[in-house]
């Protein structure tokens, strides 16, 4: 049963154009993330929301700027697409204190194709 | 050094023989390994973990050992079924914040 959301499915724009891109969790998770996947499957965690308060910021371009309205919502806006941008962006939640409880939760991810 | 090795990069085995995947760090500070394991279009998805105070946990067909002198951890499926075709990712964290994954390793189960 998918608790992780993420929208749109597939986005394809080229190259200068802005995009953003959705992610809801309904597990009443505290804590989100947001990866980057590329075409060899390298998974990379680009930025982690604890309470919509930023944990963690990967030295990803600064293009790249995450949004959060609560602790269930984590949105993800690239301005500027490069090339290089082309990716599965996957988006994560997980309890606070997951190592003793629960794990991460993946949502089915993002892929963006920069043309 | 935040680095999590896995190898192999590419494993084909046959429907009920025994896979096994390793991985490797340095990081003294990670205390939870998970493996997730992702199918073509889906996220990845826990399969087991371990914590540093274990050397073993099974989970049916799939058991994770851990090395903490030697900071391994493998990963045994055995019975391989064409169903276990996937990427498997193993990973090392030590908060809730980060995580650190290996590059993965694609396993085909052939009939």
């Amino acid at each position: 049963e998918t608790a992780v959301f993420q929208t749109p499915n597939y986005h394809v724009t080229q190259v200068g154009n802005e995009v953003s891109f959705n992610c809801k969790q309904t597990l009443g998770h505290d804590t989100m993330y947001w990866y980057k996947q590329d075409s060899k499957k390298l998974l990379k965690i680009m930025f982690s929301y604890n309470n919509k308060q930023l944990i963690v910021n990967e030295t990803v371009p600064r293009r790249f700027s995450p949004q959060s309205s609560d602790k269930a919502h984590l949105n993800l806006r690239i301005k500027s697409v490069e090339p290089e941008d082309s990716a599965v962006y996957l988006c994560a939640s997980s309890p606070t204190d997951w190592i003793n409880q629960d794990t991460q939760y993946f949502g089915p991810g993002t892929r963006l194709l920069v043309l | 050094q935040q680095q999590v090795r896995q190898s192999p990069q590419s494993l084909t085995v046959w429907e009920g023989g025994t896979t096994v995947l390793t991985c490797s760090y340095e990081d003294s500070t990670f205390n939870y390994f998970p493996w997730y394991q992702q199918f073509p279009g889906e996220g990845p998805a826990l399969l087991i973990s371990i914590l540093s105070v274990s050397d073993k946990k099974e989970d049916g067909r799939f058991t994770t050992f851990f090395n903490k002198r030697e900071k391994k951890l493998s990963l045994h499926i055995i019975d391989s079924q064409p169903g276990d075709s996937a990427t498997y990712f193993c990973a090392a964290s030590e908060n809730a914040y980060k995580v650190i994954f290996g590059k993965g390793t694609h396993l085909h189960v052939l009939p």
